[in-house]
């Protein structure tokens, strides 16, 4: 089973700002890797998938970047709807999985 | 529009049997591997199990491989998970999700499986 391991688990940043998540692989996913944000309450909604194309609806200032085993997530400026945990998940092997989840909260 | 509405969650003794239904609109079923992911409170996401188009290969997370069996009838648009010998340990939020090439492109709203005496 690949392990995936996000970084932080927690980022403070003020409305504005940009953010900067990581996500790491135990071993070589190509580009078989998706973003998701999950609101309290909600289903996690699907952000990047491919590791850099956004998904249908979401805004530009989401951005993914990397392949094989590093990979990040970069929200330009932060905005208030914005606030929430954001999951990496492979699917380049069965089973799926995903990391433990950075929390974006507001500074 | 893509839709997916997940039943039969509740509360369950230790040791219970329960089955959950997904049930789906708007889109091919019949084209798209399958999954169900749970979230315990508080708790991230968790790989419960997957089948594939035509049901044929299916996959099991650990922790629950041996106690749940997932299926999926292609005629009714539905996927099932038929859940045994529960503990506390499985009691979560039970998704039922979609796989698309591009990852898991649509979820269900959730739900709510709780075991308790």
């Amino acid at each position: 089973e690949i392990v995936m391991t996000q970084s932080p688990a927690t980022l403070s940043v003020s409305p504005g700002e940009r953010a900067t998540l990581s996500c790491r692989a135990s071993q070589s996913l190509d580009y078989n890797l998706a973003w998701y944000q999950q609101k309290p309450g909600q289903a996690p909604r699907l952000l990047i998938y491919g590791a850099t194309t956004r998904a249908t609806g979401i805004p530009a200032r989401f951005s993914g970047s990397g392949s094989g085993t590093e990979f990040t997530l970069t929200i330009s400026s932060l905005q208030s709807e914005d606030f929430a945990i954001y999951y990496c998940q492979q699917y380049s092997n069965w089973p799926r999985t995903f990391g433990q989840g950075t929390k974006v909260e507001i500074k | 529009e893509v839709q997916l509405v997940e039943y039969g969650g509740g509360l369950v003794q230790p040791g219970g049997s329960l089955r959950l239904s997904c049930v789906t609109s708007g889109f091919t079923f019949s084209s798209y591997a399958m999954y169900w992911v749970r979230q315990a409170p508080g708790k991230g996401l968790e790989y419960v199990s997957a089948i594939s188009v035509n049901g044929d290969s299916t996959y099991y997370g650990n922790s629950v491989k041996g106690r749940f069996t997932i299926s999926r009838d292609n005629s009714k648009n539905t996927l099932y998970l038929q859940m045994g010998s529960l503990g506390p340990a499985d009691m979560a939020v039970y998704f039922c999700v979609r796989e698309a090439s591009s990852g898991s492109d649509h979820w269900g709203q959730g739900t709510l499986v709780t075991v308790s005496s």
